[in-house]
């Protein structure tokens, strides 16, 4: 089964800090995706990226950085020099790749969410 | 990606009653999504919707309580049966996106019963 996990229940930092949110991953696939998303108060769902299991370069986007280790199945989300419109929720999700009868296509299992809290 | 909506974005619903909630998306999908986010929760999937067959529902989740349609592509509802106050959650419906293995949601629509 999968399963991932984010350790950290809630974060809170003083803008312009760098901050690092967890996520820690299990599955028996070889091939998987995996995924963050940022849940602003307004309640919608945000897509910020999708990793697949082959491809364990880290990426960079504006303030935002992906650290993907297989190694210790981690996949961690740093948002440097944070603002206050980071505040939110943010997830870490797993997808497989591959699912029996294809009714789990695209299926994602998402872990518990960090509270991340940007103080001016 | 995919633009969609849903309608209600939020009721407050009484005991016993039903809800039904619409899920639009702009473009044809095949499979369509529904998650369940209980307050202060993560997100667990209800079913997954195909067109033109049976939804196929997760462990824990029945199609007496969460009745699904999928009368064509872009369109699906989602109806929460029955309700008592453990249904207050918000419901959202999703589509993979154009990397089929990617997922964008809907706006969520809030639903509290009492």
């Amino acid at each position: 089964a999968q399963k991932v996990t984010q350790a950290q229940t809630e974060i809170s930092v003083v803008e312009k800090e760098d901050v690092t949110l967890d996520c820690v991953y299990e599955t028996r696939d070889t091939t998987y995706y995996l995924f963050w998303y940022k849940q602003p108060p307004s309640g919608e769902l945000v897509f910020l990226i999708r990793r697949n299991s082959f491809d364990e370069q880290n990426e960079i986007s504006g303030r935002y950085s992906w650290n993907f280790q297989k190694s210790t199945s981690s996949f961690n989300f740093t948002i440097t020099a944070s603002q206050v419109v980071d505040s939110a929720v943010y997830f870490c999700a797993l997808s497989e790749a591959h699912a029996s009868g294809g009714t789990s296509y695209g299926k994602l299992t998402f872990g518990q969410g960090t509270i991340l809290t940007v103080h001016p | 990606s995919a633009v969609i909506s849903q309608k209600p974005s939020r009721d407050i619903c009484q005991r016993g009653t039903s809800l039904t909630i619409q899920c639009q998306v702009d473009s044809q999908v095949t499979m369509m999504f529904w998650y369940r986010q209980q307050p202060g929760q993560s997100l667990t999937l209800i079913a997954t919707a195909n067109q033109g067959s049976e939804a196929t529902y997760e462990s824990g989740f029945v199609i007496d309580k969460f009745p699904i349609s999928r009368p064509n592509l872009t369109f699906s509802t989602l109806t929460v049966s029955n309700m008592s106050p453990e249904d207050s959650s918000i419901y959202l419906c999703s589509v993979p996106g154009q990397g089929a293995y990617e997922q964008y949601f809907g706006p969520g629509t809030r639903l509290t019963v009492t």
